[in-house]
């Protein structure tokens, strides 16, 4: 199984101040028949279901500000919030879709300081 | 407008069965494949089962497989997870969740969870 791990666990930033979350992968999630990274990113708010942000390491999905941004290749990834805002406050997760069983990361809980 | 509406959580025995249900609408049901998700209370997301649009392809997570059952009516827009031999563990809130696209196995779309207790 590919094992994904996320740092920090948490992190605290100012409004309008740039948030980083690291993703990592037991080994790679590069795709060799499209060359692109098996890689997505969600947000999840309280009470709520998660929310698709970035799939292929990078792509953005519909409606998501472009305050997110994803970036990396192979094992190492990364998610950036470039201003944050308060409707910003949640856990966010990485996964995996390069192979079964699907995995995702343990998740990194982002907070206003 | 897309929506999955997940269903039959409830309180069960260790040993016992449950069967879920997600009734879809807004897209073309056959041509997605879906899966559930679940989330224990206060943990993070765990992948379950998941299938292909027509049916044919089938994938479980190796912590329920043989014991849990993944199908769907297209006919009816409806996945289903079969639960049996119900375990302490298996408490959590389960998602049923629509696949992005071919090939890409994100969830773009999720219902809103539906229940699952196990305890005596």
């Amino acid at each position: 199984d590919i094992v994904m791990t996320q740092s920090p666990d948490s992190l605290a930033v100012s409004l309008g101040e740039r948030a980083t979350i690291n993703c990592k992968s037991s080994q790679s999630v590069l795709s060799s028949s499209n060359n692109k990274n098996d890689l997505g990113w969600y947000q999840q708010k309280p009470g709520q279901p998660p929310k698709l942000l970035i799939y292929w390491a990078s792509t953005r999905e519909s409606g998501v500000p472009d305050r997110f941004s994803g970036s990396g290749s192979g094992t190492d990834f990364t998610l950036t919030i470039s201003s944050l805002q308060a409707e910003d406050v949640a856990v966010y997760y990485c996964q995996q879709y390069y192979t079964t069983p699907l995995t995702f990361g343990p998740g990194t809980k982002v907070d206003i300081k | 407008e897309v929506q999955l509406l997940d269903s039959g959580g409830g309180l069960v025995q260790p040993g016992g069965s449950l069967r879920l249900s997600c009734a879809a609408s807004g897209f073309t049901f056959s041509n997605y494949a879906m899966t559930w998700v679940r989330q224990a209370p206060g943990k993070g997301l765990e992948w379950v089962s998941a299938i292909s649009g027509d049916g044919h392809h089938i994938y479980y997570a190796d912590s329920v497989k043989g014991r849990f059952t993944i199908s769907r009516d297209n006919s009816k827009n409806t996945l289903y997870l079969q639960m049996n031999s119900l375990r302490a563990e298996d408490t959590a809130l389960y998602y049923c969740a629509k696949n992005l696209m071919n090939g890409v196995a994100l969830y773009d779309y999720w219902g809103q969870g539906t229940l699952v207790t196990v305890s005596s």
